[in-house]
């Protein structure tokens, strides 16, 4: 069975300060993707990652798919309260791309 | 308005009810799915459709029935409810393979009772 775990499973942080947060696995993806979940709502897609090393940035956040495509990171630089959320990644089968393997999450809380 | 609704929201229903959880997309997106999201579960797939007329099983079917008549439409029946089927669950789509991405509706928290 394929597994993204998701590290650490939980951040508390002040407002400014920055952070990495994780998603690793032993098999290969075609694409990993990054979501961000509000309480009481669906999760809403920030970037999809395609290729081996390649870095996106979103504002402040910064994506990382590792060069063997086998794991991502996220970093956000000087975190801010509208930040507070799980953050979830999900990779696409390179065998199988109808469905996305989903990692735990992370759940971020940035304090004022 | 364009987007993905379900609805309803919220719902409270009683075990062995039959209970339809409903999801509506303006996008014409082929793929649509249903995941479940329970604590220390993660999301978990219940049913996908790749189109109109063609459903498949996820990870943990039993229990659920999906209909996919219209591209637009993608129905959750739980045919028998029990005090597992507790959970948020969440309709997605997407335009094509996973890499495209996923779309969510705001989901519908069902509590079986």
């Amino acid at each position: 069975t394929q597994l993204l775990e998701q590290s650490p499973q939980f951040l508390s942080i002040q407002e400014g300060e920055n952070l990495t947060v994780y998603c690793n696995s032993s098999s290969v993806f075609s694409s990993l993707q990054w979501y961000r979940q509000e309480p009481g709502e669906g999760p809403v897609l920030l970037v999809t990652v395609v290729t081996g090393g390649e870095v996106k940035k979103l504002k402040r956040l910064t994506f990382q798919f590792g060069d063997a495509r086998k794991d991502s990171s996220l970093h956000i630089t000087a975190a801010q309260p509208g930040d507070t959320g799980l953050y979830l990644c999900a990779g696409a089968n390179a065998g199988n791309n109808r469905k996305l393997i989903w990692g735990l999450g992370t759940s971020l809380a940035v304090n004022p | 308005d364009a987007g993905i609704t379900q609805s309803p929201r919220y719902k409270i229903t009683e075990t062995g009810r039959q209970v339809t959880l409903m999801c509506h997309q303006t996008w014409s997106h082929s793929y649509m799915f249903w995941y479940r999201q329970d604590l220390g579960h993660g999301l978990r797939l219940i049913y996908y459709s790749a189109a109109a007329d063609i459903t498949d099983k996820g990870e943990v079917p039993d229990g659920y029935v999906v209909s996919r008549s219209k591209t637009e439409n993608f129905p959750l029946t739980l045919e028998s409810a029990t005090r597992s089927q507790t959970s948020v669950y969440f309709c997605a789509s997407s335009p094509g393979p996973p890499n495209y991405g996923y779309t969510f509706g705001s989901g519908t928290r069902l509590t079986v009772v």
